[in-house]
């Protein structure tokens, strides 16, 4: 079955702080992979995809991902966070020129004290 | 304006009434989704238009229905609804034409409470 995980509910960072969410996925073809940004009261805001050639993806806000096929991962990173940063962020998989068919993860709420 | 705005923000409505969700997408995209969003699952794809056709449709009560009188607009039905209804819904829209980007671009959400 297709399907995406987050494994982590909720994580605590301070901020200036190391991040990085992890992102599981199982899919049967090719898969195109995203992460998406909620902050509170918004709707979901694209961070970074990828799609083919370099596994290591940069998004805006200074987030990065990397593509780790072996592994079924596609894990979110960014090496200092803001407090802005406090969100929740969802990890996505689809087929190839499918955006209907987008599987999402359940989220993971990210809090960053100061 | 904003890329895709969603009307109400906020709505209550009791079982027995009947209501409506509006988005409006102002890009120039040719798909519009409406998705609900419940706590701790993940997002549900409720609906897809593409050229105004119904692409999608997946296994959604017919206590929902759709409309998408054109490219740029999309509502959502609401009637007879149920508690375990009480979401949010969110709108995107996207161009699926021309050079692929797979970038779904999302209103802010109505938020539902069915009492």
């Amino acid at each position: 079955a297709q399907s995406v995980t987050q494994p982590d509910i909720h994580i605590t960072v301070s901020e200036g702080a190391s991040l990085e969410l992890r992102c599981n996925y199982s899919y049967g073809a090719t898969p195109y992979l995203f992460w998406y940004v909620q902050s509170p009261g918004q709707g979901l805001q694209l961070l970074l995809k990828y799609f083919s050639g370099d596994t290591l993806v940069q998004g805006i806000k200074g987030f990065e991902a990397e593509f780790k096929r072996s592994q079924s991962s596609f894990n979110l990173r960014k090496p200092s966070v803001h407090w802005s940063d406090a969100a929740e962020y969802f990890c996505a998989v689809g087929a190839w020129y499918n955006t209907d068919k987008l599987i999402f993860g359940t989220g993971t709420r990210l809090q960053v004290f100061p | 304006e904003t890329g895709v705005t969603q009307t109400p923000r906020h709505l209550v409505m009791g079982m027995t009434n009947k209501k409506s969700l509006k988005c409006e997408q102002h890009l120039g995209h040719n798909a519009m989704y409406w998705y609900k969003q419940s706590a701790k699952k993940p997002l549900e794809l409720m609906f897809v238009y593409s050229l105004e056709e119904r692409v999608e449709n997946n296994s959604v009560p017919s206590r929902f229905s759709p409309e998408c009188p054109n490219s740029s607009h999309l509502f959502l039905h609401l009637h007879t609804l149920q508690p375990e209804d009480s979401a949010l819904y969110l709108c995107a829209s996207s161009l699926t034409s021309g050079e692929y980007t797979g970038e779904l671009f999302f209103g802010e959400g109505s938020r539902l409470t069915v009492l």
